[in-house]
């Protein structure tokens, strides 16, 4: 399995809602990552996963919530999004904290998110 | 703060061109660049560049570092319309894992 798998693939919620998304990988990869990108933007990296532990935190709100439950699994839940969040988020994972040459970070197809 | 800036922004060409896209950065702790495609969603990984001069190929497209001139390149030639995309540089800095991408290239190929 060489694949990043998110869920859903797209998602619709409202200001009040609580919400997760969910990012699964079965490579054995044990750094994984967030990543925010607007619409004809780049992506923005928002957390960073090292063996389970929460690595970086780019200054991102508390309404964004990461968790990494075990090291194939990954879950975002938010809580009190305002519309300018709406995006797609991407997750990403490599071995270990430096990517392979010949794999890169391997980054799942994405979360479209809509606040409304 | 790190920077990573790409050129042109967007680039519409015939098929069977060769086109050159640019990347410079500058970035604190430098460790990597790397390219990617991106269609759709998922961007795909292309190439890993780590030490400057060593050209990297895989069937049409290539790619070179330059690590004292703080720039790379990636060229595909003969291109095709399936290689229509936005294509992003990114770079890695030692230590933190922190990939700081460019505002990317799209690229149009006209059939």
């Amino acid at each position: 399995d060489t694949e990043v798998t998110q869920t859903p693939k797209h998602l619709v919620m409202g200001m009040t809602n609580k919400k997760s998304l969910k990012c699964e990988q079965h490579m054995g990869h044990r750094a994984m990552y967030w990543y925010k990108q607007k619409a004809k933007k780049p992506p923005e990296l928002m957390f960073v996963y090292s063996y389970e532990k929460l690595s970086i935190n780019e200054s991102v709100p508390s309404r964004f919530s990461p968790e990494c439950p075990n090291s194939s699994l990954l879950n975002l839940h938010l809580h009190a999004l305002q519309p300018e969040d709406s995006a797609l988020y991407l997750c990403a994972s490599s071995q270990g904290g430096t990517p392979s040459p010949n794999y890169g970070y391997t980054f799942g197809s994405g979360t479209r998110l809509t606040v409304v | 703060e790190d920077k990573v800036v790409q050129s042109p922004l967007s680039l519409v060409v015939h098929e069977g061109d060769t086109v050159t896209l640019n990347c410079s950065y500058e970035v604190t702790n430098f460790r990597s660049l790397l390219w990617y495609k991106q269609e759709k969603k998922a961007p795909t990984f292309l190439f890993m560049l780590t030490s400057s001069g060593i050209e990297k190929k895989s069937g049409r497209l290539s790619s070179i570092l330059d690590k004292k001139e703080l720039f790379s390149i990636l060229n595909i030639t003969a291109t095709q319309t399936g290689d229509s995309a936005v294509y992003l540089c990114a770079a890695l800095n030692f230590g933190n894992e922190k990939l700081t991408f460019g505002t990317g290239t799209r690229l149009t190929i006209i059939p």
